[in-house]
């Protein structure tokens, strides 16, 4: 079974300051990795997906990489600033199914302090 | 708005009402997921669509949960008989799978239900 797991579970920076989030999983068969942001009462959204063939995305201030043999995953946030203040979570579609379902670490909530 | 979208917002019933939601998924998007997620927890998978075939359904869907996608476009969740426990923000996800791949999901703001 595949279990996804996220440390820290919380994380407290001064702006500027770059930073990296932390993502490890059990079953290195996956499809696809997924990083997501979450706003408090909100829904999630998309920062970066990465294909199991792939070993890096970036977006901006944002670089996931990959590490299939390892189970890990980082997700590096450059210069923050206060905005970028969320939970950030972290996703894999199993090998084991191609239902495209995502299983979902338990998120690291980012304060960036002014 | 090209989005997912979910309404309503917002729910607050009684224990042992019946509540439904709705999820518009974004339009050519074939693939269609519920999720739940209780506070403090990343989301949980509950059930998916392909087109209008429900394919698949977690064990964490017990028989008072029913979806539907009648025509393979908008989505409806009904939990009957509401217990505390479904307190939850309840997310709504498409997708277009190409052939031979996953595809990147996108979210909707959710449902928040609370059961008193």
């Amino acid at each position: 079974k595949q279990e996804v797991t996220q440390i820290p579970a919380a994380l407290s920076v001064p702006e500027g300051e770059n930073l990296v989030l932390n993502c490890s999983f059990t079953d290195s068969a996956i499809y696809n990795l997924q990083w997501f942001r979450q706003d408090p009462g909100k829904g999630l959204t998309s920062l970066l997906l990465i294909q199991s063939s792939q070993r890096e995305q970036t977006s901006g201030r944002l670089n996931a990489s990959l590490d299939k043999s390892s189970g890990r995953s980082t997700l590096y946030i450059a210069a923050s600033q206060p905005g970028d203040s969320a939970t950030y979570l972290c996703a894999v579609i199993g090998g084991s199914s191609n239902t495209g379902k995502l299983i979902f670490g338990q998120g690291t909530t980012l304060q960036v302090k002014p | 708005d090209t989005g997912v979208s979910q309404n309503p917002r917002h729910k607050i019933t009684k224990r042992g009402q019946n509540v439904t939601f709705r999820c518009d998924p974004i339009s050519e998007h074939n693939r269609l997921y519920w999720y739940r997620q209780t506070l403090g927890q990343g989301p949980e998978f509950l059930t998916y669509f392909q087109n209008e075939a429900q394919l698949e359904k977690s064990r964490l869907l017990s028989d008072r949960f029913s979806a539907e996608r009648p025509k393979g476009s908008f989505s409806t969740l009904e939990i009957q008989r509401t217990e505390q426990g479904d307190s939850a923000m309840y997310l709504c996800a498409s997708s277009l799978r190409p052939s031979g791949e996953t595809a990147e999901q996108f979210f909707g703001p959710g449902t928040r239900l609370t059961v008193l």
